[in-house]
């Protein structure tokens, strides 16, 4: 069936540091790939999105780029602030399956 | 505009209880997905509805849990005699019709069964 991997964390940075939150997924056929981010406290928000091969998607500062040869979706940002401190996580949905298929998240610490 | 709600925030109960989760849509929104969420995992899938219709309800782990959307709008999730493994965030969202697959998350309601 379908899945989603995300890196494990916690994964701690200084503020200003560049980020990368792994991604991979395995799915058939074509789905569409999300990052979710679940500030403390709050609801999951969606951050982006991206619905077919090499789209990129944006928001905040955060990107990621939907690549097919690698199954992969993996979150950017080149400068993290302390604000950023979430749990992202990665998801997928696809046609005649309307619900998303979740990763188990990694949780981001941004230090002062 | 009024995001989604759902109540209660909180939920404490004895083992084999019952309990019932309420979830407040966005208004007009036509599709409502309940997700159980374990701690420190990601959301799981446990039922959809399309208006008042009960589409795939293919997560539901038990005969124990039941979920209706009578008049297409608000929705009730039912656990029956709770079971510890149940302890977790149930989270309800809504999507608008159409083809996107952008859904928008209540806070959860987290159960804890002793």
């Amino acid at each position: 069936g379908d899945s989603v991997t995300q890196m494990e964390g916690p994964v701690t940075l200084s503020e200003e540091a560049f980020l990368t939150i792994n991604c991979t997924y395995t799915a058939t056929g074509y789905p569409s790939l999300f990052w979710y981010v679940q500030y403390p406290g709050e609801g999951l928000q969606l951050l982006l999105k991206a619905t077919k091969a090499d789209d990129k998607g944006s928001n905040k500062g955060f990107e990621a780029t939907y690549r097919k040869e690698t199954t992969s979706f993996h979150l950017e940002k080149g400068s993290v602030q302390v604000s950023d401190s979430a749990v992202y996580f990665c998801a997928l949905g696809k046609t005649g399956r309307r619900a998303l298929t979740f990763g188990s998240g990694t949780r981001l610490q941004v230090q002062p | 505009g009024a995001g989604v709600s759902q109540s209660p925030r909180y939920k404490v109960a004895k083992r084999g209880q019952d309990v019932a989760l309420r979830c407040d849509p966005i208004s007009g929104h036509v599709s409502l997905f309940w997700y159980q969420q374990a701690l420190g995992q990601g959301p799981e899938f446990l039922t959809y509805f399309q208006n008042e219709a009960q589409l795939d309800k293919s997560g539901l782990p038990s005969d124990r849990f039941f979920a209706e959307r009578p008049e297409g709008s608000v929705s009730t999730l039912k656990i029956q005699r709770t079971q510890q493994e149940d302890s977790a965030v149930y989270l309800c969202a809504s999507s608008p019709a159409g083809g996107s697959y952008e859904q928008y998350f209540g806070p959860g309601t987290r159960l804890t069964v002793t």
